[in-house]
């Protein structure tokens, strides 16, 4: 089975700045897909960056990218210039569509608080 | 907005109760996922449901089952309700049967609290 470490439970830091957030996982397959989720206190999930596991170049969406280190089984977000609008839970997630179970496998979470 | 509808927002019921938990995907999507978040356990994948069939079986008490009818909503059923099953229940939807591009939409979620 795999598993999904958030080993940050909650951090902050003051608005503008840059901030990762990080997650390994545990598998022993080799085409997956990674990815990591927001849920702000309106509590709906959304999506914020996805990641193919046979893709070595790291994902990009705006001012989030990830590092994504596939040997060490390690998926960092980065959130450059953050706002406020960012504070959010964070969830990073995987997917093996070979698996019996059809869903995602979450992290804990990463209680992100950006400061004014 | 996701466009995945869930009724109703807030529950709060007795221990040893019965509810129903509903869940409408967005407009053509045919696979239908629910899920547990709990503070202790985290968001758990409970079951998938593939136009109107049973595809996926996460971590699903017995206590627990839901079905997709044929206009493709779907409702999560719990009974004998402990306080133990207080928590966020998402339904979260797919176009196909395999999540193949990775993104599910999700619902805003069901708060239910067992008293």
């Amino acid at each position: 089975a795999q598993t999904v470490t958030q080993s940050q439970p909650e951090m902050s830091v003051q608005e503008a700045e840059t901030v990762t957030l990080s997650c390994t996982y545990d598998t022993s397959e080799s085409n997956y897909y990674l990815f990591w989720y927001k849920q702000p206190p309106s509590r709906q999930m959304i999506l914020v960056i996805r990641q193919e596991a046979y893709k070595q170049q790291n994902a990009t969406e705006n001012r989030f990218s990830v590092n994504f280190q596939k040997a060490a089984k390690s998926f960092s977000l980065k959130i450059s210039d953050s706002q406020l609008g960012d504070t959010a839970m964070y969830f990073c997630a995987f997917y093996y569509s070979g698996g019996g179970a059809d869903g995602l496998t979450f992290g804990k979470g990463t209680h992100l608080i950006i400061q004014p | 907005d996701s466009g995945v509808t869930q009724t109703p927002k807030h529950l709060i019921t007795a221990t040893g109760q019965r509810v129903t938990l509903r869940c409408s995907p967005r407009s053509g999507d045919l696979s239908v996922y629910w899920y547990q978040q709990s503070l202790d356990q985290g968001l758990q994948f409970l079951i998938q449901y593939y136009n109107g069939e049973e595809r996926a079986k996460g971590n699903i008490l017995e206590r627990f089952s839901a079905q997709q009818f044929p206009d493709l909503h779907s409702e999560l059923n719990l009974s004998s309700l402990e306080l133990g099953d207080s928590a966020l229940y998402f339904c979260a939807s797919s176009a196909g049967h395999r999540m193949n591009t990775g993104e599910l939409f999700f619902g805003e979620g069901s708060r239910l609290t067992v008293l």
